[in-house]
């Protein structure tokens, strides 16, 4: 079966730098997916990634290995509005999204 | 940027009526439309994909007669929830592309529609 996996929650300070895993197991690789979803709210794309290495944009950057079926999101000079949960969506062989059950990062002053 | 427009953004029913949510694209055509369902702290779970003049395509365990979607334009979906239950409240969020297959297409969400049954 097709699988995504990521922490339930994760706690960082403000300021600070965190990392969000993912890793995936699917059928076939057409890209790989973040998004920001704020309580209550729909979910806003962050980051794509379809080769393997990293992509920066501003505070946050995705890494993807294809090879270890593994990315993961940096956010760097943690926020406030930072908290929120954090989506992580594998396109696969048949172009269809499979979606994990998301992050929910807690920022603490 | 694409801007996908939901409407209503919540709704209060009576158990057994029905709810019509109504998804458009704004500024670019939507040949694909997709919809999902996202129970509390849960991710998201597609219900269904929608395709401009043809008949969406229903996720294993989603009712097609219970959710009935109409994707008639190719700027317009919609969602509606047949003889509503409790159970089926929940936050309704569809989904736009611009074309189907691509993998670098990203899709853009509505703002989501929250449903209370009653």
């Amino acid at each position: 079966g097709q699988n995504i996996d990521q922490p339930t929650e994760m706690t960082a300070t403000e300021g600070a730098i965190v990392q969000i895993n993912c890793t995936y197991q699917t059928s076939g690789f057409n890209g790989l997916f973040w998004y920001q979803q704020h309580a209550g709210e729909a979910p806003t794309f962050l980051s794509y990634n379809v080769l393997d290495g990293l992509e920066e944009k501003g505070r946050f950057s995705s890494f993807l290995s294809r090879s270890k079926g593994y990315s993961y999101l940096l956010l760097k000079e943690l926020q406030m509005k930072d908290s929120a949960s954090y989506l992580c969506a594998v396109k696969d062989s048949n172009y269809q999204l499979i979606w994990g059950a998301g992050t929910k990062l807690i920022i603490k002053p | 940027g694409a801007v996908v427009s939901q409407h209503p953004s919540w709704v209060i029913c009576k158990s057994g009526t029905s709810v019509k949510i109504e998804c458009r694209s704004l500024d670019f055509q939507a040949t694909t439309m997709f919809w999902y369902r996202q129970f509390p702290k849960q991710s998201l779970m597609l219900m269904a994909t929608s395709n401009e003049g043809s008949k969406a395509t229903y996720e294993q365990g989603v009712e097609k007669d219970k959710f009935l979607i109409n994707h008639a334009s190719l700027t317009l979906s919609t969602l509606t929830v047949t003889s509503a239950h409790p159970e089926d409240s929940s936050f309704y969020i569809c989904s736009a592309s611009s074309s189907a297959g691509s993998g670098a297409n990203v899709l853009t969400f509505g703002a989501g529609s929250r449903l209370t049954v009653l």
